[in-house]
This record gives C-alpha cells, structure tokens and sequence, in this order.
C-alpha cells in the first residue's frame, strides 16, 4: 500500500526566513506534484515533478525531487504573508491512482 | 473557462436519504476522480476513472456508487447517507498519467 507522509503537519514561519517541508512516499514513483489550498477553497497545482533529480522554481517557492530516496521538498524562500496555506504533495500509482499526503498548514506570522 | 463544475455546493442530509454529486468538466479530459477531504486527513481517493467506460475503487469506496455517464460527467452516489460521510467532496480531471489533476469547487456536504 502506498504511503505518502508530510512532514511537519504544521509550520508556523517568520516573514523573511527560509523553510522545507518533505514529503515521503514508500513505492516507486517518478511523478509527484504540489498543491496549494486555501482555507474553503480548492486544491491549485504548484509543481509537477515528472522524473528523478527534476527541480522546478516559481517565485518563492521550489520543489524537487528524489526518486531514489522517494523524497520530495519543498522550499520557500524569504517567506511572506501571502504564502500562508496548506500545501499538498500527491503521488501517482500504478494505474491512474493519485494519492495525497495529509497536508502541511503553513502559518507565515510578521 | 468552466473546467471542472460540481453540483450541488452544499447540502444537509438526512441519515439514511440519498443523493447524487454531479460533477462535469469541459476540458476533454480521460480522467476524473472523487476524493473526500477530513480534517488532518489529507484528500481520501474515493473512486476514479480512468477513461470513459472504466471505474475503479479507490481508499474508502465503502457506502459510494459512481457513474462516468459520458467522457464529461462523473457522478458520485451516496446510496443511504451516515454522519460518518459528513466531508468537502472534490471532483477532479485530467487528460492522462503524468498531467497534473484540475479540482472543481468542492461539495460540502453534512449529514445529520
């Protein structure tokens, strides 16, 4: 059974400082993605990681990707209000599946 | 610019009534996929579709019937509804394997 486990569930940055959140899944796989969520609303995908050593970069925020450690991170730079939310990391299966992490609430306080 | 449409937004159930979440999307999409959302709990895969014509069971099928009606449509029933399936209900698409997944709105849905 694939697991796929965020860590740490919540963060509470300071403005202006620099963060990781990891995200670990047991099975092999190539493609893992990044969402983002705001509170009530729907799930916006950030990053699509495709193959082992990708490495994608928008603004404050990169993802990359490890696919023999089966680890992907994600970094944020220089954090900022507006990138308070809960972000996701999903995996695909065999199959079509796609299965989600439990999320990282992400708290960015002055 | 539609993507993907769930209907209704929200609704109160009953324990034990039923009812049908609609969800549609416009982009010619082969996949589409029901998950259910808990608190702490990250997004539970419900059911899926691969292409048209093909179901299958996700994490937690268990009190849910689906319907890829066309390539378009793919409705999730809950046949007699617990407090236990109290959640936000996504649809979502996408065109294949390797393509990120595109969430409609979601459903919140209460059951009493």
């Amino acid at each position: 059974e694939l697991k796929v486990e965020q860590n740490p569930l919540f963060l509470s940055m300071q403005e202006g400082k620099n963060y990781t959140i990891y995200c670990n899944y047991s099975t092999t796989s190539d493609r893992l993605y990044w969402y983002r969520q705001d509170p009530g609303k729907s799930l916006e995908s950030l990053f699509v990681l495709l193959s082992n050593g990708a490495v994608k970069q928008e603004g404050r925020l990169m993802a990359s990707l490890d696919t023999k450690a089966r680890l992907s991170t994600l970094h944020i730079t220089a954090a900022v209000h507006d990138l308070s939310a809960t972000y996701f990391c999903a995996v695909d299966r065999s199959g079509g599946k796609f299965q989600f992490g439990a999320g990282t609430q992400v708290v960015v306080t002055p | 610019n539609a993507g993907v449409t769930q209907t209704p937004k929200f609704q109160v159930l009953k324990t034990g009534q039923s009812m049908t979440l609609q969800c549609a999307q416009d982009m010619n999409h082969n996949s589409m996929y029901w998950y259910r959302q808990d608190p702490g709990m990250g997004l539970r895969l419900i059911y899926y579709s691969a292409s048209e014509g093909t179901t299958d069971k996700g994490e937690v099928p268990n009190g849910y019937n689906v319907s890829r009606l066309n390539k378009r449509e793919f409705s999730l029933r809950l046949e007699s509804a617990a407090p236990s399936q109290t959640s936000v209900y996504f649809c979502a698409s996408r065109i294949y394997s390797g393509n990120t997944i595109y969430f409609g709105e979601g459903s919140w849905l209460t059951v009493v």
